[in-house]
């Protein structure tokens, strides 16, 4: 079974720049999560979605912004770049378990960099 | 609210020697709880969960944790480090989010040094 991918592996923005960063989720899962990890903390939750609809939310401004398309591959969207946007942002997959014991698998990531 | 704490944000064993990574929870309800490894410039990889059943937990790369409900703690040990166990190691609570899905709160992580 192939795990969670994510592209693209680094990049770099100029602030007040969009950009979109994408995922697919492992085979068999279909509830997508993306965490912001900044340098040097632990993951942050930005929202999860299942069946293409957002089913939680971090505290996380309306800039970040989310999709997950039928095949439960999944993009997040940040608007108007800030520089402290910098991080790593990591997608996790799963299945539907209520109350999370099933555990997620995580992808390697996007290193994102605001200049 | 369902946070965890972890103690100590480097720790640093000799080869040979026991791991032991430190977390407490906070939570009202009997919590799902994780940990999780992360080396460097890569995503996080699953070591082990409790959710119900047996206290003691096994996971990979002989690493296993004991749920205590009585200390609030899910400490992570390894009887005899190796060279490869070096990475930073986060504890994570499960907890359920407005509109039905769930997230994980992680700890701000233990980076573990393996010294020869």
């Amino acid at each position: 079974e192939t795990g969670v991918t994510q592209s693209p592996t680094h990049l770099i923005k100029t602030r007040g720049q969009q950009v979109t960063l994408r995922c697919s989720s492992q085979s068999g899962h279909n509830t997508v999560s993306w965490y912001q990890q900044a340098l040097g903390q632990g993951p942050q939750f930005i929202f999860q979605y299942y069946r293409e609809e957002e089913n939680g939310r971090g505290n996380f401004p309306p800039r970040f912004s989310g999709l997950q398309f039928p095949n439960y591959s999944s993009e997040l969207n940040v608007n108007a770049l800030e520089l402290d946007d910098s991080a790593l942002y990591l997608c996790a997959s799963s299945i539907p378990s209520g109350t999370g014991s099933y555990g997620y698998t995580f992808g390697s990531g996007t290193r994102l960099t605001v200049v | 609210a369902q946070s965890v704490t972890q103690l100590g944000s480097h720790v640093s064993v000799s080869e040979g020697a026991l791991v032991l990574l430190r977390c407490n929870y906070s939570s009202s309800v009997p919590p799902y709880l994780f940990w999780y490894v992360q080396y460097p410039n890569q995503g996080l990889q699953l070591l082990l969960k409790y959710t119900t059943g047996a206290t003691l937990v096994k996971g990979i790369n002989g690493f296993e944790a004991e749920f205590k409900k009585s200390e609030t703690s899910f400490h992570l040990t390894k009887p005899s480090a190796h060279m490869s166990d070096a990475a930073e190691y986060f504890c994570a609570v499960s907890r359920l989010v407005t509109g039905g899905g769930n997230k994980l709160t992680f700890g701000t992580g233990t980076q573990l040094k393996v010294e020869l």
